[in-house]
């Protein structure tokens, strides 16, 4: 499985816009790239993913470099409801889901 | 659809005890899974399940049983409660194996053994 490093922490204030960056340096050509988030409390919750493009979605759009060692997940207009951990997540079709420790986001009013 | 039910929220159980941790989902998945997050981890993977009657292990299965006898139900079963197993045990379904696949969670069962 690739691993890959998030930043422990970030902050935003309410309404700007976040980029949650990740390195996967070691991602294999037919590893997707997932991105989860887990709210106070709360089981994971999808995000979005990706192969090689870009990709959008009503909750974030996930940017991914051409050479694919790194992405990053973008949220448009940070609510205090997207204070949450977010975990990216390199998931081959063989593989399993695993969870690093990810990076908390918090969103200040 | 309810997605990902768990039964139940939270349970107590002394060192010993046996209990059954229930999951179900009403999406018609082929893939499901558990896991279970100690305090401040990430979640790791128990079992997972391809379809129904195929089971297979995961990063820490032991201590765990699991069985897969209908596409909507997929019980955890713990054979002999240890203190180490005290966490939050989540359970997850997709449409099938594979990446290309979201995944969805339930909320948890909050499992405290003394």
């Amino acid at each position: 499985d690739a691993k890959t490093t998030q930043p422990n922490s970030m902050e935003s204030n309410e309404e700007e816009p976040v980029h949650l960056p990740c390195n996967h340096s070691t991602i294999s050509g037919t590893d997707y790239i997932h991105w989860y988030r887990q709210l106070p409390s709360q089981g994971p919750e999808y995000v979005i993913h990706g192969l090689t493009s870009n990709v959008n979605n009503r909750m974030a759009s996930l940017a991914i470099a051409e050479d694919r060692k790194s992405s990053t997940l973008i949220l448009h207009r940070a609510t205090l409801r997207d204070a949450a951990v977010y975990y990216c997540i390199p998931f081959s079709n063989t593989g399993k889901l695993i969870f690093g420790q990810g990076t908390t986001l918090q969103v200040k009013p | 659809n309810a997605g990902v039910t768990q039964t139940p929220k939270f349970q107590v159980l002394k060192t010993g005890q046996s209990m059954t941790l229930q999951c179900a989902q009403d999406m018609n998945h082929e893939y499901m899974s558990w896991y279970r997050q100690d305090p401040g981890m990430g979640l790791r993977l128990i079992h997972y399940s391809v379809g129904a009657g195929i089971t297979d292990q995961g990063e820490v299965p032991n201590g765990y049983n699991v069985s897969r006898s209908t596409t909507e139900d997929f019980p955890l079963r713990l054979l002999s409660a240890a203190p180490s197993q005290t966490s939050v045990y989540f359970c997850a379904s997709s449409y099938q194996q594979g990446a290309f696949y979201e995944q969805y969670f339930g909320p948890g069962t909050r499992l405290t053994v003394t």
